[in-house]
């Protein structure tokens, strides 16, 4: 059964500085990921997404994401936090067989202070 | 860009009523799903739903849950007698086909069980 783990459940940064977020997946084969983000009260709006092809993706609002084979993670990167940022991020496995649901992980709260 | 619509935002219902949210997926899609993020928790599946029928469900989805298709534009998750327990942010999402490219959620209702 397919998995992830974010082992950071709060984290908080200056604003300007980088950001990375954790991500480690669990899956029989290459897996679609996804990175999602939530303010408090919203829904779920899609950050970016890996298929295949280039391990490095770019998302919305400044966001990359690399897709590590070797070490089974999809960490969430952006060189300069902005206030704007702080919200829940989650990182999310689809499965590319069945009916492919979307599995989501414990989510990470970012704080981000001036 | 086209939308998930979730109606209504946040409903609010005493414990053993029947409750019915509403989803229109986008229109051309074939794939959809309900999940559940109960507060501060991450976000659950709960059943895929393909060709009128369930594909795929999760062990929350028991009896009380049930959903329907029942005009080609409307997707609905029914839950016949609300729990306390049943108070979350429900989401709803589609997909257009195999893949994961079109795979598109709501902005969610928060259901409240007083």
């Amino acid at each position: 059964a397919q998995s992830v783990t974010q082992p950071d459940i709060h984290i908080t940064v200056s604003e300007g500085a980088s950001l990375e977020l954790r991500c480690n997946y669990s899956y029989g084969a290459t897996p679609y990921l996804f990175w999602y983000v939530q303010s408090p009260g919203q829904g779920l709006q899609l950050l970016l997404k890996y298929f295949s092809g280039d391990t490095l993706v770019q998302g919305i609002k400044g966001f990359e994401a690399e897709f590590k084979r070797s070490q089974s993670s999809f960490n969430l990167r952006k060189p300069s936090v902005h206030w704007s940022d702080a919200a829940e991020y989650f990182c999310a496995v689809g499965a590319t067989g069945g009916y492919q649901k979307v599995t989501f992980g414990t989510g990470t709260k970012l704080q981000v202070i001036p | 860009e086209p939308e998930v619509t979730q109606t209504p935002s946040h409903q609010v219902t005493q414990m053993g009523q029947e409750v019915i949210l509403r989803c229109v997926p986008i229109s051309n899609h074939l794939y959809f799903y309900w999940y559940r993020q109960i507060l501060g928790q991450k976000v659950e599946f709960l059943v895929s739903f393909y060709n009128n029928e369930i594909s795929e469900k999760s062990e929350i989805f028991d009896d009380q849950f049930s959903v329907e298709r029942p005009d080609g534009s409307n997707f609905t998750l029914k839950i016949r007698s609300t729990k306390l327990e049943d108070s979350a942010m429900y989401f709803c999402a589609s997909r257009l086909r195999e893949g994961n490219y079109g795979y598109t959620f709501g902005s969610g209702t928060r259901l409240t069980v007083v």
